[in-house]
């Protein structure tokens, strides 16, 4: 079965507003995840990745925050635009079986 | 970023026809391909996982000799959806890595079956 879930299926936020995208895991041996970006009719669009050795990696506009202790990850967009809806899925490296995915609607 | 292309990114055909997808990937050379379906409004499904010169290992509930699997080079692997009707219709994406590389996916193929 899966080993990456997503807490919410869908998450609503005024333009410019910052964004959180939870996901949790269930393999503590994890140790490589990935944020992918679905937009409608499109394949899945990496965004970032995070390495067990890290807590935290930022990009553009984007963070991305690991917990190993209670085994869970999000992702942080700041300043949230119309561009940014799209359907967001955590993955992990070794076990590419993706979880229901949280879409994100952008309220212009 | 690396690049995956898959062609054709759409395809109809008639209902017993057989169809097949190519997923390349265009700067890096990909060991490990994968392949997916989608239906609407749903996540993606993991149907198999291909290594390049090997069989591809299939998830469960999904029909190898109804989804051939083929992974000759390391560019280039094939799906071809054997005696394809409505119900196969779909969207369909590959997704490439390697041990440098995370997966990276192609646009997909909308399958339609009349």
């Amino acid at each position: 079965g899966e080993s990456v879930g997503l807490h919410l299926p869908t998450l609503s936020v005024q333009e410019g507003d910052n964004s959180i995208i939870n996901c949790a895991y269930s393999n503590s041996a994890s140790d490589y995840f990935i944020w992918y970006k679905q937009e409608s009719g499109k394949g899945p669009q990496f965004i970032i990745d995070i390495r067990s050795n890290m807590d935290k990696r930022q990009g553009q506009r984007v963070t991305v925050l690991l917990n190993k202790t209670v085994k869970h990850l999000s992702l942080q967009i700041a300043a949230t635009q119309p561009g940014d809806s799209a359907v967001y899925f955590c993955a992990e490296r070794n076990d590419m079986r993706f979880g229901a995915g949280t879409r994100l609607t952008v309220k212009p | 970023g690396a690049v995956v292309s898959q062609h054709p990114s759409w395809v109809i055909c008639k209902s017993g026809t057989s169809v097949k997808i190519e997923c390349r990937s265009l700067d890096f050379q990909a060991t490990t391909m994968f392949w997916y379906r989608q239906f609407p409004k749903q996540s993606l499904m993991l149907m198999a996982t291909s290594n390049e010169g090997s069989k591809a290992t299939y998830e469960q509930g999904v029909e190898k000799d109804k989804f051939l699997i083929n992974h000759a080079s390391l560019t280039l692997s094939t799906l071809t959806v054997t005696s394809a009707h409505p119900e196969d219709s779909s969207f369909y994406i590959c997704s490439a890595s390697n041990l440098n590389q995370p997966q990276h996916f192609g646009d997909g193929t909308r399958l339609s079956i009349l």
